[in-house]
């Protein structure tokens, strides 16, 4: 069955400072991987996706994620966090079923 | 003008009580579902409707019924509450069925007391 880790829980980084939150996938075919995040209080929104082709892909609020066949991994990177990044990280695959299948989610808190 | 909208936000109720969640959405979209995210935030798809047929149903209790009445909405009814339903329930949708593109309501918060 196809699965996500995220390895941390809770991340914690001063304001300006560079971000990589890390995620792992199991899945036997090509996957379609996402990052969504939840703010305080609100559902979840699509950061970026990735489907194919370039492995480096922009998404939006200034983040991008690279895609890793061969580490199975495809992390999370801002070069420079504000304040306003503070959410929850979740990576997800689509797997069997067209299900979406989430990670357990990285708590970011900004230091100012 | 809200893109997936849930009411009601926050739900209290007691044990063996029967609660239903509603879900709306304006984006024209197929398919929609409902997810649930237990308090380690953990977020787990519980049932997916396209065109208001049924075509993804977790192993989630009988005790939890979706209604789509048409695509643009998709209502969870509950019976006989648990303490273990305490959660948040998010409802979303998506033009199609497989890409994983989704737009997710903000949330209903239910506490079973």
């Amino acid at each position: 069955a196809q699965s996500v880790t995220q390895p941390d829980i809770h991340i914690t980084v001063s304001e300006g400072a560079s971000l990589e939150l890390r995620c792992n996938y199991s899945y036997g075919a090509t996957p379609y991987l996402f990052w969504y995040v939840q703010s305080p209080g609100q559902g979840l929104q699509l950061l970026l996706k990735y489907f194919s082709g370039d492995t480096l892909v922009q998404g939006i609020k200034g983040f991008e994620a690279e895609f890793k066949r061969s580490q199975s991994s495809f992390n999370l990177r801002k070069p420079s966090v504000h304040w306003s990044d503070a959410a929850e990280y979740f990576c997800a695959v689509v797997g069997g079923a067209q299900k979406l299948v989430f990670g357990q989610g990285t708590r970011l808190t900004i230091n100012p | 003008d809200t893109a997936v909208s849930q009411t009601p936000k926050y739900l209290v109720t007691q044990m063996g009580n029967d609660k239903s969640i509603k879900c709306e959405q304006n984006l024209g979209h197929d398919t929609m579902y409902w997810y649930k995210q237990d308090s380690k935030k953990f977020l787990k798809i519980m049932f997916s409707y396209n065109n208001k047929e049924l075509i993804i149903n977790e192993t989630v209790p009988n005790r939890f019924s979706p209604k789509s009445p048409d695509k643009a909405h998709l209502n969870l009814h509950i019976n006989s509450l648990e303490l273990g339903d305490s959660a948040v329930y998010f409802c979303a949708s998506s033009p199609g069925t497989s890409d994983g593109i989704q737009y997710f309501g903000a949330g209903t918060r239910l506490s079973v007391l």
